[in-house]
C-alpha cells in the first residue's frame, strides 16, 4: 500500500511570510496527525484529526498555525506569519485506529 | 500528562556489539509504549510497541524491549548491531492511543 505522502519536502521562506504543507494519509486511515520536530528534539503533536473533526489541538499555536481536513482525507497545515522559531521538520502521520502511526517523510521548513 | 525521558542523547558502539537505549516514562494512568527509528531525511518507522501482556516485546530488525512497570522503564536492546542500525531512536508513550509524547531521541552510531 502507498505510504503517507507529504509535499513539499523542503521549503525556505523569510520571516513573516506564509507557508502551507500538504499531507495525504494512507487510504482508509481515519486519524491524521501533524507533528513539529525541531532539530535535536522529538516530535511534538500539533493537531490530531479523527475523520474531519479535531480531536486534540491543545499544542497548536493558534495565533499563527491553522490546519484543516475538510473531506476527512488529505490535510493542509498553514503558518501565517512564520517566525524564525518555526524552522523545523513538519511530520504528518496517519492511523487506522489500531494505535500504530505511519509517518510521512516530512517537510523541512527553514525560516530566514 | 505523560512524559518520556531518554537518558542518553548519543550512544556510540562498535559493529556486532550489544546495545541498550534507555527510556523512562512518567504517567498516572495505564500507558502504551513505543520505540520508533528515524533514518536521515525520513519519517519515523515503528520498531515495536507494548500494549499489554508479556513484558518482553520483540520488534523488527532484531530489536526487543522490556516493559518494567516498577521502574517505569522501557529500554530497547539489540544483541549485535550492524552499521545499518545507525539512526535516531525515539521512545514514545501514549495514553491508550491518545496524546502521544516522544522523548528527545538517542542517536545510535555504529562504528566499524
Amino acid at each position: 500500500e502507498a505510504g503517507v505522502a507529504q509535499s513539499p519536502r523542503y521549503k525556505i521562506i523569510e520571516k513573516r511570510q506564509s507557508v502551507a504543507f500538504w499531507c495525504n494519509p494512507i487510504s482508509g486511515h481515519a486519524t491524521l496527525y501533524w507533528y513539529q520536530q525541531i532539530l535535536g528534539q522529538g516530535p511534538k503533536l500539533l493537531i490530531q484529526f479523527q475523520n474531519n473533526g479535531v480531536v486534540d489541538d491543545s499544542q497548536l499555536p493558534k495565533d499563527r498555525f491553522s490546519a484543516e481536513r475538510l473531506k476527512g482525507v488529505d490535510s493542509t497545515l498553514k503558518i501565517q506569519p512564520a517566525k524564525l522559531e518555526d524552522s523545523a521538520v513538519y511530520l504528518c502521520a496517519s492511523s487506522s485506529g489500531l494505535l500504530e502511526q505511519y509517518f510521512g517523510p516530512g517537510t523541512r521548513l527553514t525560516v530566514l | 500528562a505523560q512524559s518520556v525521558t531518554q537518558l542518553d542523547s548519543q550512544v556510540p558502539v562498535f559493529e556486532e556489539a550489544p546495545v541498550e537505549l534507555r527510556c523512562n516514562y512518567s504517567s498516572s494512568v495505564s500507558v502504551y509504549l513505543f520505540w520508533y527509528v528515524q533514518y536521515p531525511n525520513q519519517g519515523l518507522q515503528l520498531l515495536l510497541k507494548y500494549l499489554s501482556g508479556s513484558t518482553l516485546v520483540k520488534g523488527i530488525n532484531g530489536f526487543e524491549a522490556e516493559f518494567n512497570k516498577s521502574q517505569t522503564s522501557f529500554h530497547l536492546r539489540k544483541p549485535s548491531v550492524h552499521i545499518s542500525d545507525t539512526a535516531e531512536y525515539f521512545c514514545a508513550v501514549s495514553d491508550q492511543g491518545n496524546d502521544m509524547r516522544f522523548g528527545a531521541g538517542t542517536r545510535l552510531t555504529v562504528k566499524p
